[in-house]
């Protein structure tokens, strides 16, 4: 079973308008962590937020917001008044022990994010 | 600060041959990860070394390897490969265990099988 669904693959929006990124996990572990990377056309992924399992707190930082829900295990990405250079590939990850003893990183397949001027 | 280095950029081989892949941590990263991105299979974890010790292994078949030097330095080696093995191999490099840290990417090396 996938343990991270990223089910938009692609969204496209005009500048301006808010768009909201879902994600989807799946662990049997109390603690984990939930991460969201951005990956522009350049190709390096960059960190955006980085989320405990006891920490449902919604984040805030300039025109991103993050919404964490354990009860429905969704931890959703909004981007508020988008503007053209977020349009990147955007990934959800999941790290928990999955049995290996030690965190290991999950990453979604990817939304693809194009905002169109 | 400089960034996570990895040489070379952009790679071609064929099948059959091995390949070898480096990458500079950021200074005082003691944690290196290396993975696969691909268009099928997205980004998958390949393995990550924390003082020049592998801690965790994804799931790829033993012709993927590496290895961590006293400086953080890591290379991987891929022996024998395939045209699957196609890819954009991504190192990222953290001050602690990747499961739960920030993590800091470089460019990749794009790997051509033919």
């Amino acid at each position: 079973a996938q343990k991270v669904t990223q089910a938009q693959t692609e969204i496209s929006v005009v500048e301006k308008e808010d768009v909201t990124l879902d994600c989807v996990y799946e662990t049997r572990d109390t603690t984990y962590y939930l991460f969201w990377y951005k990956q522009p056309p350049s190709g390096e992924l960059v960190f955006l937020i980085r989320r405990n399992s006891f920490d449902e707190q919604n984040e805030i930082s300039g025109r991103y917001s993050w919404n964490f829900q354990k009860s429905t295990s969704s931890f959703n990405f909004t981007i508020t008044a988008s503007q053209v250079v977020d349009s990147a590939v955007y990934f959800c990850a999941l790290s928990d022990h999955s049995g290996a003893g030690s965190y290991q990183l999950t990453f979604g397949k990817g939304t693809k994010l194009s905002v169109i001027p | 600060k400089a960034g996570v280095t990895q040489t070379p950029r952009y790679l071609i081989k064929t099948r059959g041959q091995q390949v070898t892949l480096s990458c500079s941590p950021i200074s005082g990263h003691r944690s290196v990860s290396w993975y696969q991105q691909t268009p099928g299979q997205g980004l998958q974890f390949l393995f990550e070394y924390f003082s020049e010790t592998q801690r965790n292994k994804g799931n790829f078949p033993g012709r993927f390897s590496g290895r961590q030097f006293s400086n953080s330095r890591s290379e991987m080696n891929v022996s024998t490969l395939e045209l699957g093995d196609s890819a954009l191999y991504l190192c990222a490099s953290s001050l602690g265990s990747q499961g739960r840290n920030e993590q800091f990417f470089g460019p990749g090396t794009r790997l051509t099988v033919l």
